[in-house]
């Protein structure tokens, strides 16, 4: 579990402002997944990416950004926060689409 | 749009006796069933998953059913401990024609001592 990491791990920010967060990972795994959590809805998909410079849209793409230039890391950007963006986002990776997925720490995000 | 319903949303037994969790799913392209224990505070973790080519798998106190026809698998935790009080997500995948992962809503399972 070590080998996926998350920065921040807490953000307080306000409406309007650029959030970017942060995930990394050591095992050179080719997938790449972006989740929000809130009570009552589990976990939803936001955004994945199948290989550097590889992305595609979940369940819940709006209001967000993502880019892969390298293989390690997966940064997803919130451009304009808005309150229903107070989630709790895990990261996570998996060697295929049909592998476990290992999911980072969390960052748990406050939009005020 | 597709979803996955998962039941019940709590469930709470004593120790030694069994859980199970259920779980529908509605898109007939998944083929990939994983679950997920996640403790308070932690991030999720696989405890079991289950392929579309195979009906059930068992890893010790724990084992998953699936039933292709009906859309549906479950999980099964037997000899229930107090340290398998967490909540618990099943997940439907589908990587044809685009990629697609579907959670349920989770169970909160509390054993009590």
């Amino acid at each position: 579990d070590a080998g996926i990491t998350q920065s921040p791990r807490y953000k307080i920010t306000e409406t309007g402002r650029q959030v970017t967060l942060m995930c990394h990972q050591t095992w050179s795994h080719s997938y790449m997944f972006w989740y929000r959590q809130d009570l009552g809805h589990g976990l939803r998909l936001i955004y994945y990416s199948a290989a550097a410079d590889i992305t595609d849209k979940g369940e819940v793409p709006d209001g967000y950004v993502v880019s892969r230039s390298k293989t390690e890391n997966f940064p997803l950007t919130l451009e304009s926060a808005t309150r229903s963006q107070t989630s709790v986002y895990f990261c996570a990776s998996s060697g295929s689409s049909k592998e476990t997925q290992y999911f980072g720490p969390g960052t748990r995000l406050l939009v005020l | 749009g597709e979803n996955v319903e998962q039941h019940p949303s709590t469930l709470s037994v004593q120790e030694g006796d069994s859980a199970v969790i259920k779980c529908t799913y509605s898109d007939s392209a998944s083929n990939y069933f994983p679950w997920y224990k996640q403790e308070l505070g932690k991030r999720p973790q696989l405890i079991i998953d289950i392929r579309s080519n195979v009906g059930e798998k068992k890893d010790q106190r724990i084992a998953v059913t699936l039933n292709k026809t009906a859309k549906h698998f479950s999980l099964h935790i037997t000899e229930t401990q107090p340290e398998d009080s967490a909540v618990y997500f099943c997940a439907a995948i589908a990587d044809t024609g685009g990629f697609k992962t579907i959670f349920g809503a989770g169970t909160r399972l509390f054993v009590k001592a």
